[in-house]
């Protein structure tokens, strides 16, 4: 079958850093997505990693590992506005998109 | 100016009924996709179309049912609702281009409520 795992809950300082893990296990790879979701709101795209190595966006930055079947989405100086679940995804051999249940990122002052 | 749309924003019915959600996309885009959301957050695949093919997650009964009048349009329809279909339904689109990626581009959700 396919999975996707990744931690339920973070907890980090604001102005800290924060790495949230994603593993896959998916009938081929597209790549992987990781998206931004607020509470009652849409997701919306943060990044997408094809290839071995660091994607760096601003503040945040993907890394993808394809023969470990691992990425991480690194968060810098972090912000109040940050909380939200960050949803990891990956694209299949058939372009379907298997998603994770998301990691849910709490900020504290 | 708005990418995705749907509508209503909220729904709340009683058991047994029928109903519909309306999605419109003005990206472009060729493939659009319905998605669950429940309480536990988990964001679960139910429908991607495009006007040549329809894939349909199997775990969704057949109570529900897309219908597409045109490539910007992808309604869901759902029949004798039930009181575990209370959820959030997104509606999404994405270019869906063999060796390239496919960013879905996401509606604001219904939140459906069944009493």
């Amino acid at each position: 079958g396919q999975n996707i795992d990744q931690p339920t809950e973070m907890t980090a300082t604001e102005g800290a850093i924060v790495q949230i893990n994603c593993t896959y296990q998916t009938s081929g790879f597209n790549g992987l997505f990781w998206y931004q979701q607020h509470a009652g709101e849409a997701p919306t795209f943060l990044s997408y990693n094809v290839l071995d190595g660091l994607e760096e966006k601003g503040r945040f930055s993907s890394f993808l590992s394809r023969s470990k079947g691992y990425s991480y989405l690194l968060l810098k100086e972090l912000q109040m506005k940050d909380s939200a679940s960050y949803l990891c995804a990956v694209v299949d051999s058939n372009y379907q998109l298997i998603w994770g249940a998301g990691t849910k990122l709490i900020i504290k002052p | 100016d708005t990418a995705v749309s749907q509508t209503p924003k909220y729904l709340v019915t009683q058991m047994g009924n029928d109903k519909s959600i309306k999605c419109e996309q003005n990206l472009g885009h060729d493939t659009m996709y319905w998605y669950k959301q429940d309480s536990k957050k988990f964001l679960k695949i139910m429908f991607s179309y495009n006007n040549k093919e329809l894939i349909i997650n199997e775990t969704v009964p057949n109570r529900f049912s897309p219908k597409s009048p045109d490539k910007a349009h992808l309604n869901l329809h759902i029949n004798s609702l039930e009181l575990g279909d209370s959820a959030v339904y997104f509606c999404a689109s994405s270019v869906r281009t063999s060796g390239d990626y496919n960013e879905q581009f996401f509606g604001p959700g219904t939140r459906l409520t069944v009493l």
